[in-house]
């Protein structure tokens, strides 16, 4: 069974500072993962998208990684904000007919001033 | 629009009674899916349209669901007699090709329908 299991489930920083998010899969055979963060109350905003061959991928001060070996990608977050307080949510997507995508439970992240 | 819209925000019904929930989707976006989001969860999958038809409705939990798109554009999911677990956000995203969830286009989410079955 697809699976898509996200730490830490949540976390408290200081504004400034950095974190790092993770996401662990068994979903196979891979097509794409991508990282979404979800304000309260909103819809899901993407974040960044990566398929097999990427391994990095930068949207201002997020910064997600990808090992399709270990079926390990994490979520950087630089110099934080008090509005990156939401949920962060990695979904995987399948390759080769099923468009059913797995997602995760999300990381509550709650900044601090 | 500028981006996918939902309405209404929020429902509160009855169990057992009938209800249906629309989404506008980007304009020109071929692509729209729904998703439902409990209290605490991430968001799963309920069905797929590529332009009118549905290409996958395999995450509708059982047949008291049913969604259309009779022109492309709009959608509405209906549930009939609903029940207390059918309480949820529904989410509603649309994207630009129809090359499947498993395309690399961004999908854009709605706010959400928050529906109560009381």
């Amino acid at each position: 069974k697809n699976q898509v299991e996200q730490s830490p489930q949540s976390l408290i920083i200081l504004e400034g500072k950095n974190c790092t998010l993770q996401c662990n899969y068994t979903v196979s055979p891979f097509s794409n993962l991508r990282w979404y963060k979800q304000d309260t109350g909103r819809g899901p905003v993407s974040l960044t998208i990566m398929t097999f061959s990427e391994n990095t991928k930068s949207n201002g001060r997020y910064t997600a990684t990808l090992d399709a070996d270990t079926k390990q990608s994490s979520l950087h977050i630089t110099a934080s904000q008090l509005s990156d307080s939401a949920s962060y949510i990695c979904v995987v997507s399948e390759s080769g007919g099923s468009y059913i995508p797995t997602f995760g439970r999300g990381t509550s992240l709650i900044v601090h001033p | 629009g500028a981006g996918v819209s939902q309405t209404p925000s929020n429902k509160v019904t009855e169990k057992g009674k009938y209800v249906e929930l629309r989404c506008d989707p980007i304009s020109g976006h071929t692509a729209l899916y729904w998703y439902r989001q409990s209290l605490g969860q991430g968001p799963e999958f309920l069905i797929y349209f590529q332009g009118t038809g549905a290409a996958d409705d395999s995450g509708l939990p059982n047949d008291r669901f049913f969604a259309v798109r009779p022109e492309g554009s709009v959608s509405t999911l209906k549930i009939q007699r609903t029940e207390r677990g059918d309480s949820a956000v529904y989410l509603c995203a649309s994207s630009l090709r129809a090359g499947g969830l498993t395309s690399t286009d961004t999908q854009y989410f709605g706010p959400g329908t928050r529906l109560t079955v009381l």
